[in-house]
């Protein structure tokens, strides 16, 4: 069955610093996959969306890349701040339906 | 990005009730919602994709007797939880989306709470 792995449960990061969040996927090949922020008691915020024919995309201090061989997506946050710190979920999906699966989600902690 | 309303944002009851809990589409017309549960510390469980005028699709171990999707209109689905038990209380999000490789927005959530 398909399986999506978020590789820390929690991350904690000096201020300033660049935050390296991953996503593994396995026994699944996604047209595209999401990055999503969800704060506390809220629903999920869209970021970033990168498709399987891009190898890196960027908004901001944001960045994605996308390795089909590795099956593994990094999402880096630069000159990180406090206001970064919430829950990070990627969401790997494919071109046939519009329903995406969640990965386990890393909480990200930004310390001044 | 689109705006999704949910309503309401929190609701307290006793186990028997059954709950309805409303998703609207603000600024589009939706074909498809999605219905998630997430439970404390824990990640989004995708529980059904709600049809406009047509049966949800449930993921499996999701009992539909159980969860009832109506998707009469294009701006408005209705997840409800019948006969609420304990065991129900979580944290129920909706989400639209134009269409596969795009993003969904999702609503600010309903917390249940099952006394």
């Amino acid at each position: 069955s398909q399986k999506i792995e978020q590789n820390s449960e929690a991350l904690n990061i000096q201020e300033g610093k660049t935050a390296t969040l991953t996503c593994n996927y396995t026994n699944y090949s996604p047209a595209y996959l999401q990055w999503y922020r969800q704060d506390p008691g809220r629903g999920p915020v869209f970021l970033l969306l990168i498709r399987e024919n891009e190898k890196e995309k960027r908004k901001e201090r944001l960045k994605v890349t996308f390795d089909t061989t590795l099956k593994q997506s990094l999402f880096h946050i630069t000159a990180s701040q406090p206001a970064d710190s919430a829950t990070y979920l990627c969401a790997p999906g494919d071109s046939s339906a519009s329903k995406i699966i969640f990965g386990s989600g890393t909480r990200l902690s930004i310390r001044p | 990005g689109a705006v999704v309303s949910q309503h309401p944002s929190w609701v307290i009851c006793k186990s028997g009730t059954s709950v309805k809990i409303e998703c609207r589409s603000l600024d589009f017309q939706a074909t498809t919602m999605f219905w998630y549960r997430q439970f404390p510390k824990q990640s989004l469980m995708l529980m059904a994709t709600s049809n406009e005028g047509s049966k949800a699709t449930y993921e499996q171990g999701v009992e539909k007797d159980k969860f009832l999707i109506n998707h009469a209109s294009l701006t408005l689905s209705t997840l409800t939880v019948t006969s609420a038990h304990p065991e129900d209380s979580s944290f129920y999000i909706c989400s639209v989306s134009q269409g596969p490789n795009q993003p969904q927005h999702f609503g600010d959530g309903t917390r249940l709470s099952i006394l």
